[in-house]
């Protein structure tokens, strides 16, 4: 179990510039989530993939953002001209399909845009 | 809709006891309770579900009071390592995708000294 990986860890982008996001599920894990958490606040749900299906995405998800998960296996996260409002921690976390599972998060993108 | 935790920080010095709240004014299906340390990744506590359950993790423990729609987290006889931010996460629906798309609380920040 080498965890959850996401890359790059730190991004700085001016604004109205494009950004992508790759995360890397733990390998057994077929669910994985897409969160945003901003300076004092907890985890905030964006989207949800069940192998390579997205089967939920938050209405506070704009058209500007755009998530796939080709082959069921890593993910990315697009950010198109992005705005200030963009900063944030993107977490992703992975978890198994059965029950209850945890979610197992990533330590996140730090994405800071001037 | 996000859950309310309290308190929003508390300070406890090494041996000292806490109690977390989590309260929500809808129905709840399970609460999950993660922690995270700064900079790092929240990571996975337990789960609770219906039926008023009470799990433990080390000296962790937690219940829930599904008819007050409310979850605590108990921290007994605390350590350096508790410190960190506690998040509570609720579920919008007992099964199918949204059993798992949770939404997270604003957290309660808690610092162990010695």
């Amino acid at each position: 179990d080498t965890g959850v990986s996401q890359d790059p860890r730190h991004k700085i982008t001016k604004r109205g510039q494009n950004v992508t996001f790759r995360c890397d599920p733990i390998s057994e894990h077929n669910r994985l989530y897409w969160y945003r958490q901003t300076l004092g606040q907890g985890p905030e749900f964006l989207t949800y993939f069940q192998n390579e299906a997205q089967l939920e995405k938050s209405r506070l998800l704009s058209d500007r953002f755009s998530a796939e998960r080709p082959k069921g296996s890593f993910s990315t996260l697009e950010i198109q001209r992005t705005e200030q409002g963009d900063s944030a921690m993107y977490l992703c976390a992975s978890s198994q399909r059965h029950g209850y599972s945890p979610l197992h998060f990533g330590n996140g993108t730090r994405l800071t845009v001037t | 809709q996000q859950p309310v935790q309290s308190p929003q920080a508390v300070i406890l010095r090494e041996g000292e006891d806490a109690v977390i709240n989590c309260s929500s004014s809808k129905a709840l299906y399970s609460v999950h309770w993660y922690r995270q340390k700064h900079g790092e990744a929240p990571v996975f506590l337990m789960i609770l579900l219906k039926g008023g359950e009470q799990k433990g993790h080390e000296k962790i423990s937690a219940s829930f009071n599904e008819k007050k729609q409310q979850s605590s987290l108990y921290l007994t006889a605390s350590q350096l390592s508790y410190s960190g931010t506690y998040f509570c996460g609720t579920a919008k629906s007992y099964s199918g995708a949204g059993s798992y798309q949770l939404t997270f609380g604003k957290g309660t920040k808690l610092s162990v000294i010695p």
